[in-house]
């Protein structure tokens, strides 16, 4: 039962292009969610986050959308760059979970110069 | 460094024998999490301390997996009589503050255990 999902294994986008990432949620008790990117070889890094009582977060190029009616929420970089290839985990925590995070499958970006 | 350290780099184990990794979180961190990441997957909850007390084991798969964190700073993860099942990378992650939605998970590099 996999209660995050990112259903886009692989995504490429011309550099200056928006890259759009999508996850999906399924237990609406998660209150917090956070965006992890990856380099290869390297651990997850922390990107941005976001709590529920927003429907947006922005850090420089990289937003957080979150629609909780649709339990989905996605990261939007613009403009990409080469540098943002990587693979990009979105994770999800309640206060049912305790302090336990739960992370989606990932999608690897693919940014061309 | 100012990072999270994980020792070894990379362990390979034959089945049956008992292995245990190395976590030195970021100095002053109060949290420390265990995560396992299987290929293609994203990271799986295992354990996670505050301070030097085990707050939540609940993602530990069985009872041949164990955690320790003794004085509040380096964590080992123990896994015994180890299984080709057990075989996958292992994160450990540190946070400043003891609530994850307070603070980001900072991850290591990893353990990449294989048993043969």
């Amino acid at each position: 039962d996999q209660q995050v999902k990112q259903n886009s294994p692989s995504l490429s986008v011309q550099e200056g292009r928006i890259s759009i990432l999508n996850c999906d949620y399924t237990n609406s008790m998660f209150d917090y969610f956070l965006w992890y990117k990856k380099y290869p070889a390297e651990g997850p890094t922390f990107l941005i986050s976001i709590s529920s009582i927003k429907d947006k977060n922005e850090d420089g190029r990289f937003t957080v959308f979150l629609n909780k009616s649709a339990k989905h929420l996605s990261l939007h970089i613009v403009p990409s760059q080469p540098g943002d290839s990587a693979v990009y985990f979105c994770a999800a925590g309640g206060p049912d979970a305790g302090n336990m995070l739960t992370f989606g499958g990932g999608t690897r970006l693919m940014v061309k110069p | 460094g100012a990072g999270v350290s994980q020792s070894p780099r990379y362990k390979v184990t034959k089945r049956g024998q008992d292995v245990a990794l190395r976590c030195d979180p970021i100095s002053g961190h109060v949290s420390l999490y265990w995560y396992r990441q299987a290929l293609g997957q994203g990271p799986e909850f295992l354990t996670y301390f505050n301070y030097e007390a085990q707050q939540d084991k609940s993602g530990l798969p069985n009872d041949r997996f164990s955690a320790e964190r003794p004085e509040g700073s380096i964590s080992t993860l123990t896994i015994q009589r180890t299984e080709q099942r057990d075989s996958a990378m292992y994160r450990c992650a540190s946070s400043l503050r003891d609530r994850v939605n307070q603070s980001p998970l900072h991850f290591g590099n990893g353990t990449r255990l294989t048993v043969t």
